[in-house]
């Protein structure tokens, strides 16, 4: 069964510091999607990044980058020069393929708070 | 105008009422889904539906019902609302091909609160 772990709870930082929002899944699956998204504290959930299974190049957008690491089952989100409109709770998912008899349902982690402070 | 809608936005009830949250959709996907949220836990999976004739049970389906009224009306009922049901609630949909392929788009939420 798949699963993914954030085991980061809460990160807090000062503005302009670097985090890494850390994500490892469990699954059997050869082909399957990571996602990263973003809640803040308005509640609404917004899409980031979508991943494939077979391209481990990681992605850089903005500030915003993301290292994924089949070896070590991991898809870690980073920010860079960290901003108080950062200050969210950060979902990582994890969706394996229906055509090689996923469960094609995404997963979801608990979630990571950052708080960003001035 | 919003992709994913849901109504209400918010809600008050009492135990033992019948409580129905709606949510459409203009971007045309065929699976749509009701998560709910609660604080550390994440987003659990209600009921999910692959099209207007397929209804599945989530992990968390107990006390909660679905309704496919067409491809962009997907609804939610409590049918005798408890306190633990409080929580804040997500619809959502996605499509199965291309590069969105299980990508989740989220209403902006319903949150509920039982009494």
């Amino acid at each position: 069964a798949q699963k993914v772990t954030q085991a980061q709870t809460e990160i807090s930082v000062v503005e302009k510091e670097d985090v890494t929002l850390d994500c490892v899944y469990e699954t059997r699956d050869t082909t399957y999607y990571l996602f990263w998204y973003k809640q803040p504290p308005s509640g609404e959930l917004v899409f980031l990044i979508r991943r494939n299974s077979f391209d481990e190049q990681n992605e850089i957008s903005g500030r915003y980058s993301w290292n994924f690491q089949k070896s070590t089952s991991s898809f870690n989100f980073t920010i860079t020069a960290s901003q108080v409109v950062d200050s969210a709770v950060y979902f990582c998912a994890l969706s394996e393929d229906w055509g090689s008899g996923g469960s094609y349902i995404p997963t979801f982690g608990r979630g990571t708070s950052l708080i960003v402070h001035p | 105008d919003a992709d994913v809608t849901q109504t209400p936005r918010n809600r008050i009830t009492k135990t033992g009422k019948r409580i129905m949250l709606e949510c459409s959709q203009t971007k045309g996907h065929d699976r749509m889904y009701w998560y709910r949220q609660d604080p550390g836990l994440g987003l659990r999976l209600i009921y999910y539906s692959f099209d207007v004739k397929d209804i599945n049970k989530g992990e968390i389906s107990d006390g909660y019902s679905v309704s496919r009224q067409a491809q962009a009306k997907f609804s939610l009922s409590l049918e005798s609302a408890i306190p633990n049901q409080t929580a804040l609630y997500f619809c959502a949909t996605s499509v199965y091909s291309g590069k969105e392929t299980d990508t989740q788009y989220f209403g902006p939420g319903t949150r509920l609160t039982v009494l």
